[in-house]
């Protein structure tokens, strides 16, 4: 079974621009996380995904916003970006998004704002 | 926010020597996982303990949780140089079959020297 699919694996943007990552769970997983990793605040959870809905969101602004589709799969976008949205974006899939599974991750995205 | 605390921030060992990292954290929890990380790669899934289970094992690793002190840790045994990696616990609230998020602890770095 293949595993979390992350693209693009880098990016490089300006200040002010914005950014659209994607995501492909594992097959037959309906959950779809995001997290931010920077080496300041760690790794934070930014929303969570389920059968096209938004079922949870961190604590980031509003420039942050997802989406899931129909297949599961998942984007997030940043708009105007700001020198500190520079980070690794981590995506990570499980089953259902219960409180008793494994969550698996991607490989990252790593973005850097200039 | 960070719920949990790995401790020690760092770690350096001989190969072959065990390594032995720790987890704190502070409300209740569902289950708690264990992560590795490669030079800020994706997340490896390691082992999950339940908050009913008291111990597990995968391989070299052995996992302990200590519900009563909101603790646990990971035993990583006859290290070798490819353990060399930032290890995460990670814990998932208790929000049964609704949206749930990991909660990342800033990890601990562990070098094993050839």
């Amino acid at each position: 079974k293949a595993g979390v699919t992350q693209t693009p694996r880098y990016l490089i943007k300006t200040r002010g621009q914005q950014v659209t990552l994607s995501c492909s769970p594992i097959s037959g997983h309906r959950s779809v996380s995001w997290y931010q990793q920077t080496p300041g605040q760690g790794l934070q959870f930014l929303f969570e995904y389920f059968s096209e809905t938004q079922r949870n969101k961190g604590n980031f602004p509003g420039r942050f916003s997802g989406r899931q589709f129909s297949n599961s799969r998942s984007e997030m976008n940043v708009s105007t970006l700001e020198l500190g949205d520079s980070a690794l974006y981590l995506c990570a899939s499980s089953l259902s998004g219960t409180g008793t599974e494994t969550q698996y991750f991607g490989p990252g995205t790593r973005l850097l704002v200039l | 926010s960070q719920q949990g605390e790995e401790d020690p921030q760092a770690l350096s060992i001989q190969e072959g020597e065990n390594a032995t990292m720790n987890c704190s954290y502070k409300t209740s929890i569902n289950n708690l996982q264990w992560y590795r990380q490669n030079s800020g790669r994706g997340l490896v899934h390691l082992i999950l303990i339940r908050s009913n289970e008291r111990e597990k094992h995968s391989g070299r690793l052995r996992v302990t949780l200590d519900t009563s002190k909101k603790s646990s840790s990971l035993l990583i045994t006859a290290s070798r140089a490819a353990d060399t990696a930032s290890y995460f616990c990670a814990t998932g609230p208790t929000y049964g079959a609704g949206s749930y998020q990991l909660t990342f602890g800033k990890g601990t770095k562990l070098s094993v020297i050839p």
